[in-house]
């Protein structure tokens, strides 16, 4: 089945205590980024990349990194996460020229 | 630069009326335009999307939209709601047809009553 898996679904952590969300896809797509989700806000993009080893920052990229070392995975990384952090946070991918983003089921981070 | 201005940010509709869903946008070069949707804890979905050629879009589950460049509008329609439609839903730009860096509107909730 074709999917992009995030882990973990749900989170609850401290101010400044690294954590790492996994994204993986199994549809071989290029293209992957990833969007926190604010009420009132709507969705607003992080970071993206177009292919391995290849990143940029989105509209919001303050305190997040990224890394893409294989095709297929796409990490969010906080080095040292703040309670403004606190949100829903979606991985997305999709072929580069098609527009059609595929999301993952979403990760609740809570951080106290 | 690109906006997304989605007009209601909770629309309210009875099983079998019409689905409105409003969507301006600003963009300086023609614009690449999607309708996604959020069902209750998951991801969003494609609903549609307009890049190039015929102005009106259909999508799936019965909804379409219309691009007006006049009016930069690019409102979302389905002739008769479902109890099945409620969820949000969003509106977004991109000014290229791969789609990176969507710029999303805020999202409007649609609710549907029996």
């Amino acid at each position: 089945e074709a999917q992009v898996t995030q882990n973990p679904r749900y989170l609850i952590t401290v101010t400044g205590k690294k954590l790492t969300v996994t994204c993986s896809q199994n549809m071989n797509h290029e293209y992957m980024s990833w969007y926190r989700q604010d009420p009132g806000l709507g969705l607003r993009q992080i970071y993206y990349s177009m292919n391995v080893e290849v990143t940029d920052k989105g509209d919001v990229p303050e305190g997040y990194k990224v890394s893409r070392k294989e095709k297929r995975n796409f990490p969010l990384i906080l080095e040292s996460p703040s309670p403004n952090q606190t949100s829903l946070y979606f991985c997305a991918s999709s072929f580069l020229g098609t527009g059609e983003l595929f999301f993952g089921e979403g990760s609740r981070l809570t951080v106290l | 630069a690109q906006s997304v201005t989605q007009l209601g940010s909770h629309v309210s509709v009875s099983e079998g009326a019409l689905v409105l869903l409003r969507c301006n946008y600003s963009s300086s070069v023609p614009p690449y335009l999607f309708w996604y949707v959020q069902y209750p804890n998951q991801g969003l979905q494609l609903l549609l999307k307009y890049t190039t050629g015929a102005t009106l879009v259909k999508g799936i589950n019965g909804f379409e939209a219309e691009f007006k460049k006049s009016e930069t509008s690019f409102h979302l329609t389905k002739p008769s709601a479902h109890m099945s439609d409620a969820a949000e839903y969003f509106c977004a730009v991109s000014l290229n047809q791969a789609g990176t860096a969507l710029i999303f509107g805020k999202g409007t909730t649609l609710s549907v009553s029996s």
